[in-house]
């Protein structure tokens, strides 16, 4: 099993301000068509996990562009790069290269 | 428009078997394999396996393997999820979601999600 590793584990920030979330992978989540297979998801309370980026740094349809990923191998980044109040929740990542597992969750939260 | 609808709440005793239904519709059912994932509480999700909608084959977890198992009725495009033998470590919300992209693509990220059916598991 893969193990995924995220950091930090809980995430004040103050709107307009820049938030980062770290995402390690106990292997490589390079596949031989070059594409790295790592997800990204918030998930708000109550509510069942949105898609927020797709193969490490492709934006999901309808994700505002405040959003981006990056990473390759077994680091990945996930970056808002002004947090707004909606962006509040838990931030999960995924591997997506044998039966899915997902980090331990961000919880972003307003200053 | 696209969505996925599942079965609702269910309690039961150890050992008994559950059986989670995920109703589809708005896109081409067998063109697009469906996942099954839970999330115990405030924990974080655990991926249970998967089904190719057009050929019927499966893939599960090795922890959940002959525990669990995921079936299809492409004429009600329904997807089903049975675990077996549940214990209190299965109380948990379950979730079925959809494959991004179609096929030949089987595990890519997951774009569409049911809204969870809780598990509760007690005697």
């Amino acid at each position: 099993e893969i193990v995924m590793t995220q950091s930090p584990l809980s995430l004040p920030v103050t709107p307009g301000e820049p938030a980062s979330i770290s995402c390690r992978a106990s292997q490589s989540l390079l596949q031989s068509n070059g594409h790295n297979y790592l997800a990204w998801y918030l998930q708000k309370p109550g509510r069942s996990p949105q898609l927020l980026m797709v193969l490490g740094s492709h934006r999901a349809s309808g994700v505002p562009d405040r959003f981006s990923g990056s990473g390759a191998g077994i680091d990945f980044t996930l970056t808002i790069s002004r947090v707004e109040a909606e962006d509040v929740g838990v931030y999960y990542c995924m591997q997506a290269i044998q039966v899915p597992t997902f980090g331990q969750g961000t919880r972003l939260e307003i200053k | 428009q696209v969505q996925l609808v599942q079965s609702g709440a269910e309690v039961k005793k150890p050992g008994a078997s559950v059986k989670i239904s995920c109703k589809t519709s708005g896109y081409s059912f067998t063109n697009y394999t469906i996942h099954w994932v839970r999330q115990a509480p405030g924990q974080t999700f655990e991926g249970m396996g998967w089904i190719n909608t057009d050929n019927g084959n499966t893939r599960y977890s090795q922890k959940l393997q002959g525990r669990v198992t995921i079936t299809r009725d492409t004429s009600s495009t329904t997807a089903y999820m049975e675990l077996s033998s549940l214990r209190s470590e299965d109380t948990a919300m379950y979730y079925c979601a959809r494959n991004l992209w179609g096929s030949p693509a089987f595990l890519d990220a997951f774009d569409f999600w049911g809204q969870g059916t809780m598990v509760t598991v007690s005697s």
